[in-house]
């Protein structure tokens, strides 16, 4: 089983700054995707990554796939309070024997203070 | 614009008692799956589906029994609920399947809004 590790686990921040989250493993991966889950709702897709070293921006915020495709942050710029929520990352990863597996993190809680 | 839908959203259970979580999807997916999401632990794989009348176990599947009689319908059931299921529940579609098993793929998986499961 590959393991992704999130931090920070929680961060809280005033409406304006610029955060970064990040999601770590020793294992590679074949793709890696960014989610949002507002509270009493499922997670929604943000963005999805598979080129190593690959960058994406949606609006004010900017995601990047690690060189060697084993790590990937979010930055956030000036923060907003809709920007509240639990970032989830989740990547895509062979386990052997010809089976790939989906390996969520246990995301980020975010809190954006107007 | 239904997307993945989930009833109930809210049920409360006595230990031993046993009940049926339904999960619809109205895109057309042919790969559903059930999580369960609790504090601290992030989404576990429940259980999935490759096709209708097809399922197969996830990372933590004891407890729990599935069916997938239409391509539409996911649902999970619990024979003699026990405190330890106290969790959310999540329901996921996609058009091909990400992970458990297959040809990798970088499709989103769709989620429902969650059913909250509280047993006493």
């Amino acid at each position: 089983t590959q393991l992704l590790e999130q931090s920070p686990q929680f961060l809280s921040i005033q409406e304006g700054e610029n955060l970064t989250v990040y999601c770590n493993s020793s294992s590679v991966f074949s793709s890696l995707q960014w989610y949002r889950q507002e509270p009493g709702e499922g997670p929604v897709l943000l963005v999805t990554v598979v080129t190593g070293g690959e960058v994406k921006k949606l609006k004010r915020l900017t995601f990047q796939f690690g060189d060697a495709r084993k790590d990937s942050s979010l930055h956030i710029t000036a923060a907003q309070p809709g920007d509240t929520g639990l970032y989830l990352c989740a990547g895509t990863a062979y386990s052997g024997a010809g089976s790939y597996q989906l390996t969520f993190g246990k995301g980020t809680k975010l809190s954006v203070i107007p | 614009n239904a997307g993945v839908t989930q009833t109930p959203k809210f049920r409360v259970l006595k230990t031993g008692q046993s009940m049926t979580l339904l999960c619809a999807q109205d895109m057309n997916h042919e790969y559903m799956y059930w999580y369960r999401q609790d504090p601290g632990m992030g989404l576990r794989l429940i259980h999935y589906s490759v096709g209708e009348g097809t399922t197969a176990k996830g990372e933590v599947p004891d407890g729990y029994n599935v069916s997938r009689l239409k391509k539409q319908n996911f649902l999970l059931g619990l024979e003699s609920a026990a405190p330890s299921q106290t969790s959310v529940y999540f329901c996921a579609s996609s058009y091909s399947l990400t992970g458990q098993g297959a040809i990798w793929s970088n499709q989103p998986q769709h989620f429902g809004d969650g059913t909250r499961l509280s047993i006493l």
